[in-house]
């Protein structure tokens, strides 16, 4: 059974653009979660989407943004980047999202914002 | 607001001793559920262990358990028998809301051979 993949693994990127990264959930799972994680933060939790619709959302800037496909694929985008969002991306999958789940992380994209 | 802190940035452990990792967490609410993560140098977290708030009776899962103390908010995990894979980023969790987690600033675990 295959892992949840995320692309690119690395990505750089300078001030003012924007950026699109991609979650491959495990097969079967319709929760996926995203969470920045910054050296010193740990994780913050930026949204989850099940079934396409996004069910919960952290305290970040309207530039974060998310979707989920029907296949449960799911992409985040960041506009008008800003030196503080460098940081790694995980994204998180799940049968249905219940807190009691285990969650199942990616390796993650990292991003670099010159 | 729901905070989890852990207080150790890093700790070091002799290998086949035991180490303890420290966690509390702050949270208004009466249900929800404590989790370690383990995350390597691949980057990859990966479930240690998880706790339901209900139970009174402490997790364990082979060489780790965990010391949950309800009243104080104190989530500490227990390493038995340290092993050389063991050395790897841990992070505290909470969470009570759909996969809303909350997680700490992370305590970098050594093993010494």
């Amino acid at each position: 059974k295959a892992g949840v993949t995320q692309t690119p693994r690395y990505l750089i990127k300078t001030r003012g653009q924007q950026v699109t990264l991609s979650c491959s959930p495990i097969s079967g799972h319709r929760s996926v979660s995203w969470y920045q994680q910054t050296p010193g933060q740990g994780l913050q939790f930026l949204f989850e989407y099940f079934s396409e619709t996004q069910r919960n959302k952290g305290n970040f800037p309207g530039r974060f943004s998310g979707r989920q496909f029907s296949n449960s694929r799911s992409e985040m985008n960041v506009s008008t980047l800003e030196l503080g969002d460098s940081a790694l991306y995980l994204c998180a999958s799940s049968r249905v999202g219940e807190t009691n789940e285990k969650l199942f992380f990616g390796s993650g994209t990292q991003l670099s914002v010159l | 607001a729901q905070t989890v802190t852990q207080s150790q940035p890093e700790m070091s452990v002799q290998e086949a001793e035991t180490v303890t990792l420290s966690c509390t967490y702050d949270t208004s609410e009466s249900d929800y559920y404590l989790f370690w993560y383990k995350q390597p140098p691949s980057r990859q977290m990966i479930l240690v262990i998880r706790q339901e708030a209900y139970k009174q009776q402490n997790a364990t899962e082979n060489r780790f358990s965990v010391n949950f103390q309800k009243a104080a908010k104190s989530f500490s995990l227990k390493i038995s028998d340290s092993q050389l894979g063991d050395a790897a980023m841990y992070f505290c969790a909470y969470g009570y809301n759909f996969n809303k987690f909350y997680f700490g600033s992370g305590t970098k675990l050594n093993v010494k051979p």
